[in-house]
């Protein structure tokens, strides 16, 4: 009964191939977050939506688009991967503020 | 923006011993201050938090301290175990901001038995 669930949890392509990252959450929270983890394990912000309205874009190049088809789901669309975007993907939610509630991780490895 | 520093990077302490991890934020407006750990293969988990009207907040044996002049709080874990080990983040945010966490770059603590 997984709060915050991601798919896949490994996920090993190609440069220039295109991509995505799925995430549901199942506790009724309004705000999601996709957070990116490199390999020395830095934890930084891409986007967050409230209630299915971008409120976060950081500088994230544009080959990376997020799409959240309903509150409780929020995806993450990789276009022509390249190396440097080999890292952990996280997805989170919360209701507003207070604790983040994080899934379980995505490891993109780009070949 | 919000700029969080985090130290040490990494700490190794013998078990029962204590472990402390500060960290320093820039923004005065930041008014939330969680911590989380985040065990091997899995994602960062709260084990705890304090808001800026409290100084101190304790849970078992996990405290933290927040001191609002100097702009820096504290994990405190008493009596430490092998299960502790884990990479632990401290993060600050100022919930005007769309409830934007930035987080610091995370300790690594060993708990050697």
């Amino acid at each position: 009964d997984t709060a915050v669930s991601q798919t896949p949890k490994y996920l090993v392509t190609q440069m220039g191939n295109d991509k995505s990252i799925k995430c549901e959450q199942n506790l009724g929270h309004d705000t999601m977050y996709w957070y990116k983890q490199d390999s020395k394990k830095f934890l930084k912000i891409m986007f967050s939506y409230n209630n299915k309205e971008l409120i976060i874009n950081e500088t994230v190049p544009n080959r990376f688009s997020p799409k959240s088809p309903d509150k409780a789901h929020l995806n993450l669309h990789i276009n022509s991967l390249e190396l440097g975007d080999s890292a952990v993907y996280f997805c989170a939610s919360r209701q507003f503020t207070g604790e983040l509630f994080f899934g379980e991780g995505s490891r993109l490895t780009v070949l | 923006g919000e700029n969080v520093e985090q130290h040490p990077s990494t700490l190794s302490v013998q078990e029962g011993d204590s472990a402390v991890i500060k960290c320093t934020y820039s923004d005065s407006a930041s008014n939330y201050f969680p911590w989380y750990k985040q065990e091997l293969g899995k994602g960062p988990q709260l084990i705890i938090d304090i808001r800026s009207n409290v100084g101190e907040k304790k849970d078992q044996r996990i405290a933290v301290t927040l001191n609002k002049t100097a702009k820096h709080f504290s994990l405190h874990i008493t009596e430490t175990q092998p299960e502790d080990s884990a990479v632990y983040f401290c993060a600050g945010e100022d919930n005007t901001n769309a409830g934007k966490s930035t987080f610091g770059d995370g300790t690594t603590l060993t708990v050697k038995p």
